[in-house]
């Protein structure tokens, strides 16, 4: 385990259904990211929290909503996704102060939208 | 803006060769350079990063990379592969343009050792 939990490993979900991602570090980092890892495509940043404020939204579609209800848990809420939206979902935590040197990513969430 | 880019989607290398794994970078700025490793099914693992300390970096698992301003570019290597080196890897620059120092990925060498 890195110190990046993401729950659930798998999901599967029809485009009217919601649900959502839970990412979780006990590494005390200050700053948590969302990625999108999509098949023959580079990792695209989709959010940034950072002390649990959203610094960066990366034009990403309002069916993804994300959440940060404190500095060790950040979620995902997905709604009326589309098909192109099936990816590898990645999470990551840094601690700001000390640079980019400290990333450290979950496992990812594999997301298929049917 | 910034950018890497990964110059070979696919590498295939013998057991006890050397991997040699090449990205070239673009960068207004003096770069901050990573390389991560993806093995299947798992997250992304850091190996090294360049912040302008030494050109030449060493990472874990017996990886290195040389930086070269010169040639804009961070390749990655080591000397001998062994089996368990079979993964995705990804070279990444840091993105200053993020608020919170997000990252910009290449699009991956896939790394395959042959026995």
């Amino acid at each position: 385990e890195t110190g990046v939990t993401q729950t659930p490993r798998h999901l599967v979900m029809g485009m009217t259904n919601k649900k959502s991602l839970k990412c979780e570090q006990h590494l005390g980092h200050n700053a948590m990211y969302w990625y999108k890892q999509s098949a023959k495509k580079p990792l695209e940043l989709m959010f940034v929290y950072n002390f649990k404020e959203q610094t960066e939204n990366n034009s990403v579609p309002s069916r993804f909503s994300p959440e940060c209800p404190n500095s060790s848990h950040l979620f995902l809420h997905l709604h009326t996704l589309q098909p192109e939206d099936s990816a590898l979902y990645l999470c990551a935590s840094s601690q700001v102060e000390t640079g980019p040197y400290g990333y450290t990513f979950g496992s990812g969430t594999r997301l298929t939208v049917v | 803006a910034q950018s890497v880019t990964q110059l070979d989607s696919h590498v295939s290398v013998s057991e006890g060769t050397p991997v040699l794994l090449r990205c070239n970078y673009s960068s207004s700025y003096s770069p901050s350079l990573f390389w991560y490793v993806q093995h299947p099914n798992k997250g992304l693992q850091f190996l090294l990063k360049y912040t302008s300390a030494a050109t030449l970096v060493k990472g874990i698992n017996g990886f290195e990379a040389e930086f070269k301003k010169s040639e804009t570019s961070f390749h990655l290597t080591k000397p001998s592969a062994h089996m368990s080196d079979a993964a995705e890897y990804f070279c990444v620059v840091r993105s200053t343009s993020w608020g919170a120092d997000g990252l910009t990925f290449g699009k991956g060498t896939h790394l395959t050792i042959q026995p």
